[in-house]
Parts: C-alpha cells; sequence; structure tokens
C-alpha cells in the first residue's frame, strides 16, 4: 500500500543552521510527493511538490528532490530563520484499489532559536 | 481575497452533544475536505466531497456527519456517538483534477469537551 514515513521531531535548530527532515515513501506505481507547513494555529500551506522521479520542488529556500531509487523526498534548506518555526508535513498522492488517495505523514516540529 | 473561512476557531462540547463546525469557501473549487488532526498523528480523513450533494467517508468517519447541499459550503457535525471529539479539525478544498490532494486549508477549529 501507500504510505508516508518521516523523521520524529521535534528539531531545534540554532538560526542560520542548515536543515534537514527526512521522509520516505511506500507507493504503487508513480505518485507526487509534497511538503506542506503548518505554523502555530495555522491550518497547513502547500510549501513545494513534485510529480516524478529527479523532480526538484523548491519555494521559500526550501527544496526537496524526488529521488525513486531511495524512496526519499527529503527537506532541506540551507540558512534556517526564526520565522521558519513550524510543522512540516510531507505527503504522497498516489493510486489505490479506490483510486487516487492522499496520504500525510505524522509531521515534523521544527523550532529556530536566535 | 479567496480563501476557507472556518468557525469557530475554538468550541465546547457537552457530554452527549452534538456540535457543528463550519467551513466555507470563495474559491469556486469543486471537492472539499475535513480533517481530524491529534499530536504525533498527523492528519486523518474524516470525510470528503467531489462534488455537490455528494460525499465520502474518509478513514476515520464513525461518530461524524457532513452534508454539501451548497457548493461553497461543507459542515461536519460531531455527533454524541464520537467518543474522543477533543482534536484540532482542518478543512480544505482542491480544483477538480487533483485527485484528492488538498489545496487550501482554513485555519482549523479547536474542539475541547467540558
Amino acid at each position: 500500500g501507500n504510505s508516508v514515513t518521516q523523521m520524529e521531531g521535534p528539531v531545534t535548530l540554532s538560526e542560520e543552521a542548515f536543515l534537514t527532515i527526512n521522509c520516505t515513501y511506500t507507493a504503487t506505481g508513480y505518485p507526487s510527493l509534497f511538503w506542506y507547513v503548518q505554523y502555530p494555529g495555522e491550518g497547513l500551506q502547500l510549501l513545494l511538490k513534485a510529480t516524478k522521479a529527479d523532480d526538484k520542488g523548491s519555494n521559500k529556500g526550501f527544496e526537496a528532490t524526488y529521488r525513486k531509487e531511495t524512496t526519499s523526498f527529503h527537506l532541506e534548506k540551507g540558512s534556517v530563520q526564526v520565522s521558519d518555526s513550524a510543522v512540516y508535513f510531507c505527503a504522497l498522492s498516489g493510486s489505490s484499489n479506490t483510486g487516487n488517495q492522499f496520504y500525510f505523514g505524522t509531521g515534523t516540529s521544527l523550532t529556530v532559536i536566535p | 481575497d479567496g480563501g476557507i473561512t472556518q468557525s469557530p476557531k475554538y468550541l465546547f462540547r457537552k457530554e452527549g452533544q452534538n456540535v457543528t463546525l463550519s467551513c466555507e469557501q470563495n474559491l469556486n473549487h469543486d471537492a472539499m475536505y475535513w480533517y481530524r488532526q491529534d499530536p504525533g498523528q498527523g492528519l486523518r480523513l474524516i470525510y470528503y466531497s467531489q462534488i455537490v450533494n455528494d460525499f465520502q467517508k474518509g478513514d476515520i468517519a464513525e461518530g461524524y456527519s457532513v452534508s454539501r447541499e451548497k457548493k461553497e459550503s461543507f459542515p461536519l457535525t460531531v455527533t454524541s456517538a464520537q467518543k474522543n471529539p477533543t482534536a484540532f479539525y482542518l478543512c480544505a478544498s482542491s480544483a477538480r483534477g487533483q485527485g484528492r490532494q488538498p489545496q487550501h486549508f482554513g485555519d482549523g477549529t479547536r474542539l475541547s469537551i467540558l
């Protein structure tokens, strides 16, 4: 079946540190992959996505590359800011017996300290 | 600006009481979704609707009901049959052809039991 596994948090980093949040997936067929961000007290926002192998999604300094060989879609940012403190969700859109389905990971909380 | 409005932001329920969470969108999106968010569990799909007057159960529909009488509105009722309703509830929407990928989220309703 389809599923998404992301690294457990919480993650705490100092401002300007390098960020990696790991995400791996299991899927039948050729899924699309997504990262969503949830700022405190708000709903989720789509951060970036990739629809096929080797695609790189990017937005607001964040990047993630769709790696079919390692079934991964790790989120990276070269220099985090305090305003990046949020919960990050990896997600997958893939086919199943009942049609196209959408799956969220459990979320990784990031806190950036000045 | 287009978006999704959820109300109220905070809601309290007494034992044995039904409560209804409002979700309205002005994005002209065909599909709407309800998710439940619990700490450490990510988002779980309660119900979704792809067109007016039609909706399907998600992964955790028991104890919940919905209606979709208008394109703009997708209210969720938490019934007394839902034994553990305390959670953060998120409504989302997407345009046609997105394969159940939620594109826009509301800011959520936090439901607590008195």
